[in-house]
């Protein structure tokens, strides 16, 4: 199975900060890397698919990038709204694996 | 408005069995994988299986394999999730989440049920 390492596990930052989380996979995934945010009692957003993409409806200030192994999801202007928990989750191969998840406080 | 909403969690005993459902509207069920990830108390995201559009590739999580069946209703825009031979483990909330259209197993998700809980208790 692949293992996917998030980094950190959680953090606090300001509004307006610049945000980076960073995601490691036990070996090379090429691209198939998703990011996903989730709020407590919600469900679970897509972010970012193909480790770079926006999906649709996404702030601009959300960005990845990445490919082989390690990835980041950066947040370039932190915002009230962007609290929550972070995943990472790979899509090259079953068992499809998330990462423990960063959580984000404002 | 693309929305899932499960339905058929509550509290079973160890050894028990339920089955969740999972009703999609505002699109089309039958072009996308469709799939089930769960969230046990104070854990992250874990997927558990998942179902191409005409069933013919199904997969599943290691912990759940033997015990659990997916299957989808297209006519009906429907998922289900058979859970046999439960375990306290397997206490989470259950999400239901469409994945990419045609894919036969590489994918994301792009949009997610609010999910519904599974207790397992004696």
């Amino acid at each position: 199975d692949i293992q996917m390492t998030q980094s950190p596990s959680s953090l606090s930052a300001s509004v307006g900060d610049r945000v980076t989380i960073t995601c490691r996979a036990s070996q090379s995934i090429s691209n198939y890397l998703n990011w996903y945010q989730h709020k407590p009692g919600k469900a679970p957003k897509l972010l970012i698919y193909a480790a770079s993409s926006l999906q649709s409806g996404v702030p601009s200030r959300f960005t990845g990038s990445g490919s082989g192994t390690d990835f980041t999801l950066t947040i370039s202007s932190l915002q009230p709204e962007d609290f929550g928990t972070y995943y990472c989750q790979q899509s090259y191969t079953t068992p499809l694996t998330f990462g423990g998840g960063t959580k984000v406080e404002i | 408005e693309v929305q899932m909403v499960e339905s058929g969690g509550g509290l079973v005993k160890p050894g028990g069995s339920l089955r969740l459902s999972c009703a999609a509207s505002g699109f089309t069920l039958s072009p996308y994988i469709m799939n089930w990830v769960r969230q046990a108390p104070g854990k992250g995201l874990e997927w558990v299986s998942s179902i191409s559009t005409s069933s013919s590739y199904i997969y599943y999580a290691d912990s759940v394999k033997g015990r659990f069946t997916i299957s989808r209703d297209n006519a009906k825009n429907s998922l289900y999730l058979q859970m046999n031979s439960l375990r306290v483990e397997d206490t989470a909330v259950y999400y239901c989440a469409r994945g990419e259209e045609k894919a036969t197993s590489r994918t994301n998700f792009d949009y997610w049920g609010r999910g519904t809980l599974v207790t397992v208790s004696s």
